[in-house]
């Protein structure tokens, strides 16, 4: 079936250093992508989205680009801030408003 | 905007008893809504989806009978977990989609429950 899997955490860096978490999907059509984050005693929060093959999703410093050739969605950011320690969810989705299958998360932590 | 709250933040209850958990979309009217749960250190599993005056639509192992979903209007569902046990004892989370041709859902803060 459908599915996602990411990197196991907790991932800890220094502030500044740079960020991947690795995210591949099997799935059985051409979903949709995302990446959710959940800061501590919050719900989880849409960081960035992409629709289809090659597109780069972007916001607040983090990017992550859709490869249909190798199914993943790897969460990048070039310098990492305290603030952004959190956990990561990467997931799919076939249907506008729909489904979601997630990943297991990642935690990342940002030591000063 | 596009706030989802959940009541109660999280309750204790003992075994045997029913509790209910409310997920409410604050400043939009939400057509579907989704109830996860998430274990320690894992992902969220969807257990059901609603849709405002529709039966649920229950995922392969989630017990329909003791899980129970309301979605009685199109700001307010309602997930009561009847004759709870302490394996029910999880993270039950919500979210909402006003599914008006956008993928995104907005999650509601996570309801604790745990079953003595």
């Amino acid at each position: 079936g459908d599915s996602v899997t990411q990197m196991e955490g907790p991932v800890t860096l220094s502030e500044e250093a740079f960020l991947t978490i690795n995210c591949t999907y099997t799935a059985t059509g051409y979903p949709s992508l995302f990446w959710y984050v959940q800061y501590p005693g919050e719900g989880l929060q849409l960081l960035l989205k992409a629709t289809k093959a090659d597109d780069k999703g972007s916001n607040k410093g983090f990017e992550a680009t859709y490869r249909k050739e190798t199914t993943s969605f790897h969460l990048e950011k070039g310098s990492v801030q305290v603030s952004d320690s959190a956990v990561y969810f990467c997931a799919l989705s076939f249907n506008q408003g729909g489904k979601l299958i997630f990943g297991q998360g990642t935690e990342l932590s940002v030591k000063p | 905007g596009a706030v989802v709250s959940q009541h109660p933040s999280w309750v204790i209850c003992k075994s045997g008893t029913s509790v209910k958990i409310e997920c409410r979309s604050l400043d939009f009217q939400a057509t579907t809504m989704f109830w996860y749960r998430q274990f320690p250190k894992q992902s969220l599993m969807l257990m059901a989806t609603s849709n405002e005056g529709s039966k649920a639509t229950y995922e392969q192992g989630v017990e329909k009978d003791k899980f129970l979903i309301n979605h009685a209007s199109l700001t307010l569902s309602t997930l009561t977990v009847t004759s709870a046990h302490p394996e029910d004892s999880s993270f039950y989370i919500c979210s909402a989609s006003h599914g008006q041709g956008t993928y995104e859902q907005y999650f509601g803060p996570g309801t604790r429950l745990t079953v003595t």
